[in-house]
């Protein structure tokens, strides 16, 4: 089945120890996302692939960074991890046209991140 | 005024029973509209699209205003396995989330 792989699905990290979370998909979709998500809270988008091109959000820090080296994968990189970026880690993908707007995403199940 | 709006709940419920929610919007230009279900500790998935028209899957109704700029979920006869919290996704070249609606259903 196509789908949205995440890996790994709980990372347990030390407070300043750069972490690395992938994801990869199945789906051929040229959009790919990444997002943060807090207890009770809205997915935050932290940034976004549309192909190659990288779109950082206004409000993503600069901790925060991403690779994506072809179609299928795409990795987040958090270079000094605080105890407030504990949070789960959701990837997603969609597909999306020219001339047309975002479409609906597939999300990955999420890696949760620990930071001690 | 945030971008876009849901009470948070939660929406205690009896299983059997009717239940609606809204979720508002502030960008009159927005185009695309979603439902999705976020179970506990879960990623979220699509539940719905939300068409202009109004559009309906099984016991799952939702439905899009735009002159009020708000949609909504109508959920029938809800089941145990309803209770989730109920994102919205509002659209229009930037998702914007709302931060959801917890909904539980008791037996």
């Amino acid at each position: 089945d196509a789908m949205v792989i995440q890996n790994p699905r709980y990372q347990v990290t030390q407070f300043g120890k750069p972490v690395t979370l992938s994801c990869s998909q199945t789906l051929n979709h040229n959009v790919m996302y990444w997002y943060q998500q807090k207890s009770s809270q809205a997915p935050k988008l932290l940034f976004h692939y549309y192909d190659k091109d990288f779109n950082n959000e206004a409000d993503t820090p600069d901790n925060f960074q991403s690779r994506r080296p072809n179609t299928s994968f795409c990795f987040l990189d958090i270079r000094s991890p605080g105890l407030g970026d504990a949070a789960m880690y959701l990837c997603a993908t969609s597909r999306v046209g020219s001339g047309i707007s975002y479409n609906e995403q597939f999300f990955g199940p999420g890696t949760r991140l620990t930071v001690l | 005024r945030k971008e876009v709006e849901q009470d948070p709940g939660p929406f205690n419920v009896p299983e059997g029973a009717t239940v609606a929610f809204n979720c508002t919007y502030s960008n009159s230009a927005s185009q695309s509209f979603f439902w999705y279900r976020q179970d506990c500790r879960k990623e979220p998935k699509l539940l719905m699209s939300v068409y202009s028209s109004g559009n309906e899957d099984g016991r799952f109704t939702a439905q899009l205003n735009r002159a009020s700029q708000y949609i909504s979920l109508l959920i029938r006869d809800s089941k145990l396995s309803d209770s989730a919290t109920y994102l919205c996704v509002v659209s229009n070249y930037q998702l914007i989330w709302g931060a959801g609606t917890k909904l539980i259903i008791k037996p």
